[in-house]
């Protein structure tokens, strides 16, 4: 199975805030990766699909980049509504994997 | 725009099944590859398994191979999951989850979810 390791676990930061959250992966995927996001007992949202794309809906403060084993998930100008838990997905290969998430907390 | 909306929670006894149901809305659904997702407590989810959109192939993570059966009622658009020989473990939340894409192959994400069914399987 492909590992997926999130870093930081969890960050602290204001409204306004610039917040970068990485995901690696333990073999090359490619593109296909995806970012969603989860507020307390609700169903996560996917927020970015193979690696870059923005879903239709969601805000272009959010971005993803990167390719192969390393990505990133960028908030540009941090909102009260984005402190949440945030993950990220591989979809290479079956079992499709998530990481361990990384918890966005108000400082 | 489609919904999906899930059976209610569940309490099992070790070594019981459960069966999820999961209905969607509007022809978005129908041509979809649908999936299961679960989610203990505090933890990240996790990948249960993938249907087609005619109900005919599934494939599941080899975690759940022999205890997890997936299937479709294509004239009620509805899926269901059933997980069998039940163990604390297994306590989570378990969520469908429709595919992005129509087309099978690579890049399979996860939107929109269902509300998610909380199983808790306790004597």
């Amino acid at each position: 199975d492909i590992q997926m390791t999130q870093s930081p676990s969890s960050v602290s930061a204001s409204v306004g805030d610039r917040v970068t959250i990485t995901c690696r992966a333990s073999q090359g995927i490619s593109s296909w990766l995806a970012w969603y996001q989860q507020k307390p007992g609700k169903a996560p949202k996917l927020l970015i699909y193979a690696a870059s794309s923005l879903q239709s809906g969601v805000p272009s403060r959010f971005s993803g980049g990167g390719s192969g084993t390393e990505f990133t998930l960028t908030i540009s100008s941090l909102q009260p509504e984005d402190f949440a838990t945030y993950y990220c997905q591989q979809a290479n290969s079956f079992p499709y994997t998530f990481g361990q998430g990384t918890k966005l907390e108000i400082k | 725009q489609v919904q999906l909306v899930q059976s209610g929670a569940e309490v099992k006894k070790p070594g019981a099944s459960v069966k999820i149901s999961c209905k969607g809305s509007g022809d978005s659904f129908t041509s979809h590859y649908m999936h299961w997702v679960r989610q203990a407590p505090g933890q990240g989810p996790e990948w249960m398994g993938i249907i087609n959109p005619g109900g005919e192939t599934t494939s599941y993570a080899q975690k759940f191979q022999g205890r997890v059966t997936m299937t479709r009622d294509t004239s009620t658009g509805t899926v269901y999951m059933e997980l069998s020989s039940l163990r604390s473990e297994d306590t989570a939340v378990y969520y469908c989850a429709r595919d992005r894409s129509t087309v099978p192959g690579k890049g399979r994400y996860f939107d929109p979810w269902g509300q998610g069914t909380l199983v808790t399987v306790s004597s």
